[in-house]
């Protein structure tokens, strides 16, 4: 089974803190998105990665960076988290140009 | 800037009633994926559709991608309560970017 895993379902901050959110895949894709989705705004895309150590900004990029050291392994992060931070946070990778995703559980994060 | 439009927005029927969504765009895409997410949960891959025409069927669940590749539909027969979710489009043009529709949220009444 392809398996997309993000480091915490769950996670509450404070404003000004740095948070890491890790997301692992196992299925050997080059690609990999970060995205958040909040309530009437759908998924937007944050950034993704079409190879190691290579990062593109999506349509969101403000307040946020990635990482990504290891083919499987994306990693996002809130430089300084503020409450417009909330969000539901998902991972997701795919191969090559296929044209579909698999998506990680997750991270709903809460910023206070 | 692409769009992808979903309707209807809501959908509440009760078990063993019929449904189609709608997934529509002005724009073309090389493939068009459907997704079904649970509450709290991530998104799940349901089908993939390339070719225009094109139809597919998994189980109850028929999917059908337009003649010109810019709309698809899901139709759902005999529902079952466990067809609830949020249920998303997404089209892709060949880049590394997908365009999401805006969803539609299902609901059914055992």
């Amino acid at each position: 089974d392809v398996k997309v895993t993000q480091s915490s379902r769950y996670l509450v901050k404070r404003t000004g803190e740095k948070v890491f959110l890790e997301c692992v895949q196992d299925m050997d894709h080059e690609n990999m998105f970060w995205y958040r989705q909040d309530p009437g705004l759908g998924l937007r895309l944050i950034y993704f990665s079409y190879d190691v150590k290579m990062k593109e900004k999506g349509d969101i990029p403000e307040g946020y960076s990635v990482s990504r050291e290891k083919k499987e392994r994306f990693s996002l992060i809130l430089e300084s988290a503020s409450t417009n931070q909330t969000s539901m946070y998902l991972c997701a990778s795919s191969p090559g140009l296929a044209g579909f995703q698999f998506f990680g559980p997750g991270t709903r994060l809460t910023v206070l | 800037t692409q769009l992808l439009e979903q309707s209807p927005q809501f959908l509440s029927i009760q078990e063993g009633e019929n449904l189609t969504v709608y997934c529509n765009s002005s724009s073309v895409f090389s493939s068009l994926q459907w997704y079904r997410q649970e509450p709290g949960e991530g998104p799940v891959l349901l089908v993939t559709v390339v070719t225009g025409g094109e139809v597919k069927k998994l189980k109850r669940l028929t999917f059908q991608f337009g003649d010109a590749r810019k709309d698809s539909s899901l139709h759902i027969t005999a529902a079952q309560p466990g067809d609830t979710g949020l249920y998303l489009c997404a089209g892709f043009s060949g880049t590394y970017k997908y365009i999401f529709g805006t969803g539609t949220r299902l609901k059914v009444l055992a």
